[in-house]
């Protein structure tokens, strides 16, 4: 079975600074992979999903993540963050069921911290 | 142009006692999710829908929880004889198409069993 870890469950970054999201997947075929933004007490917005083609994927609010098969890894990053990015970061895999639909896999999560 | 809507947000119920909770997937979708947050955890596919069908309830308790998307009005996740283990935030996510289709989230309902 499909399976996906975070293995980082809390980062704090000054704002400003670089971030890295770490990601790993566990599935026998070629994955698709998704990042969700979580705000406290709100729903998932996604932030980028990778499906095939380019490995460097671009999403909104300027983040970007890139896929490795030979690391099985899906890390998300951004140059500088800003103190608007505080959230719970998580990743996820879809996996075409045999019903034709895709189901998401989530890890736990990342919270992320800004400091000034 | 309304997103996924869910409501009741927060529900408050007691050990026994039945909770229904309600998802209108976007303007256009006809497939409806539905994934569990336990505290401290990522989220946990349930059930997948489509209009007046169950596609897949894998994820789904066997006992006491069961899930329906009407033709007409919202998809409905129903949890008979709650108890404390059950609370949770249950997310609805609606998609315009399976294979790959893109999943929007509601705001999620915040169950709570005393």
């Amino acid at each position: 079975a499909q399976s996906v870890t975070q293995p980082d469950i809390h980062i704090t970054v000054s704002e400003g600074a670089s971030l890295e999201l770490r990601c790993n997947y566990s599935y026998g075929a070629t994955p698709y992979l998704f990042w969700y933004v979580q705000s406290p007490g709100q729903g998932l917005q996604l932030l980028l999903k990778y499906f095939s083609g380019d490995t460097l994927v671009q999403g909104i609010k300027g983040f970007e993540a890139e896929f490795k098969r030979s690391q099985s890894s899906f890390n998300l990053r951004k140059p500088s963050v800003h103190w608007s990015d505080a959230a719970e970061y998580f990743c996820a895999v879809g996996v075409d069921s045999n019903f034709g639909n895709e189901k998401l896999t989530f890890g736990t999560g990342t919270r992320l911290t800004i400091i000034p | 142009n309304a997103g996924v809507m869910q409501n009741p947000r927060h529900l408050v119920r007691r050990r026994g006692q039945e909770a229904r909770l309600r998802c209108s997937p976007m303007k256009g979708h006809s497939h409806v999710y539905w994934y569990r947050q336990l505290p401290e955890e990522g989220l946990k596919f349930m059930v997948y829908l489509q209009k007046e069908n169950i596609i897949d309830e894998s994820g789904m308790p066997k006992e006491r929880f069961s899930a329906e998307f009407p033709k007409e009005g919202p998809s409905i996740l129903r949890i008979q004889q709650v108890v404390r283990g059950d609370s949770a935030a249950y997310f609805c996510a609606s998609s315009s198409w399976t294979g790959l289709g893109e999943q929007y989230f509601g705001p999620g309902t915040r169950l709570t069993v005393t």
